[in-house]
């Protein structure tokens, strides 16, 4: 059961425009989602994080937004740069109170391209 | 700050051997370590959750005796293939607990250990 979801296995962009990396989860007792970016043969790196209890956190060129209703969360990278190519991973964690706290459960991942 | 070694980055084993794969926070004590897997062009899944001090928990579906998990110090835990086969082949991820005030779930991970079983 894939609680956390990337359904775009890969996104090619321009230099200069914007990326949406888009998420989906179903656990309704996650409360706080993060982005990684991963390049190959290495392991991931923190980008931005938000918390439930918020809908958009931003970060230079990183934004995310969190849309608790409909379980979705997305990645905006403006402007996109070639330094962006990546893989990015969204990934979410439960409660503190709860035996999930620290855990993260990671998306598929999505293979971003920034074209020069 | 906030580093996350992992040894060796590589490695070829034959099968029924074993290997050990070692994970080390540099400059910052982690409580808690995480052993992910991942195979190609899927997701991390994580295997175990490692405590200092105490014994790993283990997510559904991993043998424990064949990935023994040892969390031996503040900065160390190891990761221990038994009996390696070349479907244990793969890329082993550790991660560092770096909860603080600023990012409560933050995890740093380690540069990821491919294993090569044959």
């Amino acid at each position: 059961d894939q609680q956390v979801k990337q359904n775009s296995p890969s996104l090619s962009v321009q230099e200069g425009r914007i990326s949406i990396l888009n998420c989906d989860y179903t656990n309704s007792m996650f409360d706080y989602f993060l982005w990684y970016k991963k390049y190959p043969a290495e392991g991931p790196t923190f980008l931005i994080s938000i918390s439930s209890i918020k809908d958009k956190n931003e970060d230079g060129r990183f934004t995310v937004f969190l849309n608790k209703s409909a379980k979705h969360l997305s990645l905006h990278i403006v402007p996109s740069q070639p330094g962006d190519s990546a893989v990015y991973f969204c990934a979410a964690s439960g409660d503190a109170g709860g035996t999930s706290y620290g855990k993260l459960t990671f998306g598929q991942g999505t293979i971003l391209t920034v074209h020069p | 700050g906030a580093v996350v070694s992992q040894h060796p980055s590589w490695v070829i084993c034959k099968s029924g051997t074993s290997v050990k794969i070692e994970c080390r926070s540099l400059d910052f004590q982690a409580t808690t370590m995480f052993w992910y897997r991942q195979f190609p062009k899927q997701s991390l899944m994580l295997m175990a959750t490692s405590n200092e001090g105490s014994k790993a928990t283990y997510e559904q579906g991993v043998e424990k005796d064949k990935f023994l998990i040892n969390h031996a110090s503040l900065t160390l835990s190891t990761l221990t293939v038994t009996s390696a086969h070349p479907e244990d082949s793969s890329f082993y991820i550790c991660s560092a607990d770096g909860t603080s005030w600023q990012e409560p779930y933050e995890q740093y991970f380690g540069p990821g250990t491919r294993l090569t079983v044959t």
